[in-house]
């Protein structure tokens, strides 16, 4: 079975600072990892994945994510955060035909 | 193109009550499933379909009833609503079971039940 942790429930940062939201995962098998971002009252929207291939991820927005097999982890970044980043961001992993397992989510606050 | 579409946005219900949250995609997606989501709990798959006729449980299913007697239609059942249903449900779809085509999400049902 997969797991994912992300690593604070909160992150925040100034505007144009770095953003790096952390997520680990656990799987038997390679896995699908995931990047997904909830705007307040909306759904969640697929900002990146890595499935097999390159490492380095690039997805929406600006954000990338690596996939270090080595640390079992696939954090998310951002070069300079905006305003318009503020959000809840979640992790997820799965392999094959398995079902998607989300992490706990991290909300991203940024101030001017 | 919709996408998914989820009804209704908000509803408040009495406990015992039951109702159906309705959920269709326009994309011929194969795969359909049921996320609920609390604080700090991130989402919790309830029900998953990898196609018409064909339903399946996740991991917290009770309470919950599903069907899918078409490609485009998904709804979620709750039988007699108790105060620990109180969510918001997220419906989800992709064009293949396999998960690494990554899920479309609907806008949400906000439930709360008194």
């Amino acid at each position: 079975a997969q797991s994912v942790t992300q690593l604070g429930s909160h992150v925040s940062v100034s505007e144009g600072a770095l953003v790096l939201l952390r997520c680990n995962y656990s799987s038997s098998v390679p896995p699908y990892l995931f990047w997904y971002v909830q705007y307040p009252n909306q759904g969640l929207q697929l900002l990146l994945k890595y499935t097999t291939g390159a490492t380095l991820v690039k997805g929406i927005n600006g954000f990338e994510a690596e996939f270090k097999k080595s640390e079992t982890s696939f954090h998310l970044t951002k070069p300079s955060a905006h305003m318009s980043d503020a959000a809840e961001y979640f992790c997820a992993v799965s392999a094959g035909f398995q079902k998607l397992v989300f992490g706990t989510g991290t909300r991203l606050l940024v101030s001017p | 193109n919709a996408g998914v579409t989820q009804t209704p946005k908000f509803q408040v219900l009495k406990t015992g009550q039951s109702m159906t949250l309705q959920c269709a995609q326009d994309m011929n997606h194969e795969y359909m499933s049921w996320y609920r989501q609390d604080p700090g709990m991130g989402l919790r798959l309830i029900h998953y379909s990898v196609g018409a006729g064909i339903t399946d449980q996740g991991e917290v299913p009770n309470g919950y009833n599903v069907s899918r007697s078409t490609t485009e239609d998904f709804p979620l059942r709750l039988l007699s609503a108790a105060p620990s249903q109180t969510s918001v449900y997220f419906c989800a779809s992709s064009y293949s079971a396999r998960a690494n085509s990554g899920y479309t999400f609907g806008s949400g049902t906000r439930l709360t039940v008194v």
